[in-house]
């Protein structure tokens, strides 16, 4: 069966520090992976995603990237945290059109 | 281009029903339903192709109007379980399967 994993589970940051979370899936094999981030109270805003290895799609232009170094591995970054990159990051993959999200990380920027 | 749903909140006594609407501005290739407790991942609970078919899993059900570009998730003789926030989540023609989620509708189940 397919699992999907994300770490860290919660993470407290300054601002303008770096930050590196990280999303596996096994199980599968050439994942559609997403990223998305949730705002307190709010919806779900797709970030970023991927249907291969290096092949990453932006949705909303921001100081995120993210890279995907292998088929079932997918990575978000940032150089420089803002107050506004708090929230809710959920990961998720998708398999005939179902989504199926990881537990996602909690990041609250101080 | 992000779907509206409503009602934003709806409380309900147990074993009463409740009708979630979405709706989007754009035509649509299919229509996704989540629901969300609170603090944990989202969870699927059923997708809809175009073509105004209708589905069911237990006693939640949901239809898909293509041509209003509508979907309704029917939520018959709530349980406390069914507690949570509900987003639809719509796929335009040619997204690549990308969806664009609705902020969501908070349902809670009171005893």
């Amino acid at each position: 069966s397919q699992t999907i994993h994300q770490w860290p589970a919660t993470l407290v940051q300054p601002v303008g520090s770096p930050l590196s979370l990280e999303c596996t899936v096994e199980g599968t094999s050439n994942p559609n992976l997403y990223w998305y981030r949730q705002a307190a109270g709010r919806g779900l805003q797709l970030l970023f995603y991927s249907v291969g290895i290096g092949q990453i799609s932006s949705e909303v232009p921001q100081n995120l990237s993210a890279s995907r170094p292998q088929d079932r591995q997918f990575i978000l970054s940032s150089k420089k945290l803002l107050l506004s990159d708090s929230g809710f990051y959920l990961c998720a993959w998708s398999w005939e059109g179902e989504q199926f999200f990881g537990p996602g990380t909690r990041l609250t920027v101080l | 281009q992000q779907p509206v749903q409503s009602p934003q909140a709806v409380i309900l006594r147990e074993g009463e029903d409740a009708v979630i609407n979405c709706s989007s501005s754009k035509a649509l290739y299919s229509v996704h339903w989540y629901r969300q407790k609170h603090g944990e991942a989202p969870v699927f609970l059923m997708i809809l192709l175009k073509g105004g078919e209708q589905k069911g899993h237990e006693k939640i059900s949901a239809s898909f109007n293509e041509k209003k570009q509508q979907s309704s998730l029917y939520l018959t003789a709530s349980q406390l379980s069914y507690s949570g926030t509900y987003f639809c989540g719509t796929e335009p023609g040619g997204s690549q399967g990308n969806l664009i989620f609705g902020k969501g509708t908070k349902l809670s189940v009171k005893p």
